[in-house]
């Protein structure tokens, strides 16, 4: 069975400072995997998403993801947060078209001014 | 951009009441899905829709709970009678994996209280 693991709850990090936010999944084969977020009170946004090829992927507002295979791993990174960012941040893992999302448990990140 | 909708943003129902959850995927999307958040816990999978069945269901999605593609628009999900525990945020998605690349697009969610 499929599963994601989000190590870190809370996150807090100030204002133009890195991020970076841990996955690891745990599939059998070739995942698909996506970092999604959620701002209070609001829907899941996609961030990014990996399928194949390039194991640096690139997404919207600035962040990006590295597929470690040999780690399991899909971490989220983003090189200067604005106090936009704030919010909760789901990785989740798929296996094919029209299969459930395993989601982690979330990260929930505050920025500091 | 298209997006997925649904409505209501927020319901509160009695237990034992039925509640009709709506949801309007993506117009070209094949695939549809409801997923819930428990609040403070992680996003599951209810269920997932394909050609007028259901494809895939999780042990949560039991006989209270059912789906149905009515028209060519709506995507609903429906809980009979529902419990305190049905309390929860609940998602759409729908998906289009034609062209080898399937994301799950998901809406601003219902916020279901029942008391």
């Amino acid at each position: 069975a499929q599963s994601v693991t989000q190590p870190d709850i809370h996150i807090t990090v100030s204002e133009g400072a890195s991020l970076e936010l841990r996955c690891n999944y745990s599939y059998g084969a070739t995942p698909y995997l996506f970092w999604y977020v959620q701002s209070p009170g609001q829907g899941l946004q996609l961030l990014l998403k990996y399928f194949s090829g390039d194991t640096l992927v690139q997404g919207i507002k600035g962040f990006e993801a590295e597929f470690k295979r040999s780690q399991s791993s899909f971490n989220l990174r983003k090189p200067s947060v604005h106090w936009s960012d704030a919010a909760e941040y789901f990785c989740a893992v798929g296996k094919a078209a029209g299969n459930k999302l395993t989601f982690g448990g979330g990260t929930r990140v505050l920025v500091k001014p | 951009e298209p997006e997925v909708t649904q409505t209501p943003s927020h319901q509160v129902t009695q237990m034992g009441q039925e509640v009709i959850l709506r949801c309007v995927p993506i117009s070209n999307h094949l695939y549809f899905y409801w997923y819930r958040q428990i609040l403070g816990q992680k996003v599951e999978f209810l269920v997932s829709f394909y050609n007028n069945e259901i494809s895939e269901k999780s042990e949560i999605f039991d006989d209270q709970f059912s789906v149905e593609r009515p028209d060519g628009s709506n995507f609903t999900l429906k809980i009979r009678s529902t419990k305190l525990e049905d309390s929860a945020m609940y998602f759409c998605a729908s998906s289009d994996p034609r062209g080898g690349v399937e994301t799950q697009y998901f809406g601003p969610g219902t916020r279901l209280l029942v008391l």
